[in-house]
């Protein structure tokens, strides 16, 4: 089945302590991104990646660090999460040339 | 500053109803204008999307309405019905590559 997989699904953890949100996809796609969603705005990119170690900053980067050593994995560090990073965090990929976003289920993060 | 405003943010209609949600965005360098279907824990997936060769797009029962010269898009969903009932996204792509920016989200609620 085409999917793209977020791990952990929800974590509770505490300000500093460095964690990693991993995201694999297996349909192949060269483009993959993060986003982060809170109420009333919606989804706003965090980081983005073009193909295997090519990423750049979205709109709201501060805090966060990618990697994309591999074509099907994209994970999201945190090296210090702060309260205001609680968020519910997605990561999406696409096939380049094609608009269609595919998104995985979603990682809940609280950060206490 | 956000590049689309997307209204109304929550939306309760009765069964049968029409639903109706707006976008206005200002760069016209975008040339894809998709909208997202969100239900509670899962991720964000396409349910259609329209370019600005034409007016307006059908699929079922979900329309895309596309006003260029006003700069406004919206989404309208006839006859509505409580399995409708989610979070929807209107998003800007086409100007950069796969990159998709999003609205800040409608929740619907089809009363029953």
């Amino acid at each position: 089945e085409a999917q793209v997989t977020q791990n952990p699904r929800y974590l509770i953890t505490v300000t500093g302590k460095k964690l990693t949100v991993t995201c694999s996809q297996n349909m192949n796609h060269e483009y993959m991104s993060w986003y982060r969603q809170d109420p009333g705005l919606g989804l706003r990119q965090i980081y983005y990646s073009m193909n295997v170690e090519v990423t750049d900053k979205g709109d709201v980067p501060e805090g966060y660090k990618v990697s994309r050593k591999e074509k099907r994995n994209f994970p999201l560090i945190l090296e210090s999460p702060s309260p205001n990073q609680t968020s519910l965090y997605f990561c999406a990929s696409s096939s380049t040339g094609k608009e269609t976003q595919y998104f995985g289920p979603g990682t809940r993060l609280l950060v206490l | 500053q956000q590049q689309v405003k997307q209204s109304p943010q929550s939306l309760i209609v009765q069964k049968g109803g029409i639903s109706i949600i707006n976008c206005a965005y200002e760069n016209t360098a975008f040339d894809y204008f998709p909208w997202y279907q969100q239900f509670p824990g899962k991720g964000p997936a396409l349910l259609i999307a329209i370019r600005p060769d034409v007016s307006e797009k059908k699929e079922g029962r979900f329309t895309i309405s596309f006003n260029k010269s006003a700069k406004q898009f919206s989404l309208h969903i006839m006859d509505s019905q409580p399995g409708d009932s989610a979070t929807y996204f209107c998003a800007l792509g086409g100007n950069a590559g796969n990159m998709l920016t999003f609205g800040g989200g409608t929740r619907l609620m089809v009363k029953p």
